[in-house]
């Protein structure tokens, strides 16, 4: 059936890059998004890639896709304390049309 | 960006009432709706999805009749939580789809509903 999993928890340093990741099982999905929570409000949208494509980069963010394995990360590059949140991957499918969404990783950033 | 809204941000209701939560869609028509139930530390669970004009389709395990969505307007749905109890307590979150925004179909979120039952 559908899943989506990811690591609970990631702590790190303010600078350090982050790398949160998924893996997801449903490989009809054609989109991958990576969606930003911060307490008591909803999802962000942060950045999404097409099933064809293996990298995507905006700014601070990278996501790299590996569709052979199924696996999805998300990198945050020099890290700061407002990106603490929970950070929820997503897969789309049958037809784009239903978003199956992970646990979601809360990254905890350290001053 | 495509902004969503919901209403009421909080509500604190009685045992045995109903409430009703609004998303709307601001700025864009949204021909489909969704709406999410969040538990505390947990991710998103489809409750429903909802199509303007017609019968929202529930996922499985969701009450039809306790949870009743109307979506009657390309940029109105509402979740109505018949005869409340404490276990509908949850973080009710609604989101839309931009039809017209091109083939990313990506989904509008909105900020959310707390809902207690007392």
């Amino acid at each position: 059936g559908e899943d989506v999993e990811q690591s609970l928890f990631l702590s790190v340093r303010e600078g350090d890059s982050s790398v949160i990741n998924c893996t997801y099982t449903d490989s009809s999905s054609t989109y991958l998004y990576w969606y930003k929570q911060e307490p008591g409000a909803g999802l962000q949208l942060l950045t999404y890639i097409f099933s064809n494509m293996d990298m995507k980069q905006d700014q601070r963010l990278t996501v790299l896709l590996n569709k052979k394995d199924k696996h999805l990360s998300l990198r945050i590059a020099d890290t700061q304390t407002g990106d603490s949140a929970i950070y929820f991957c997503a897969e789309s499918i049958t037809g784009g049309f239903k978003t199956i969404f992970g646990a979601g990783t809360r990254l905890f950033v350290k001053a | 960006g495509a902004v969503v809204s919901q209403h009421p941000s909080r509500v604190i209701c009685k045992s045995g009432t109903s409430v009703k939560i609004e998303c709307r869609s601001l700025d864009f028509q949204a021909t489909t709706m969704f709406w999410y139930r969040q538990f505390p530390k947990q991710s998103l669970m489809l409750m429903a999805t909802s199509n303007e004009g017609s019968k929202a389709t529930y996922e499985q395990g969701v009450e039809k009749d306790k949870f009743l969505i109307n979506h009657a307007s390309l940029t109105l749905s509402t979740l109505t939580v018949t005869s409340a109890h404490p276990e509908d307590s949850s973080f009710y979150i609604c989101s839309a789809r931009d039809q017209v925004a091109g083939e990313t179909y990506e989904q509008y979120f909105g900020p959310g509903t707390r809902l207690t039952v007392t």
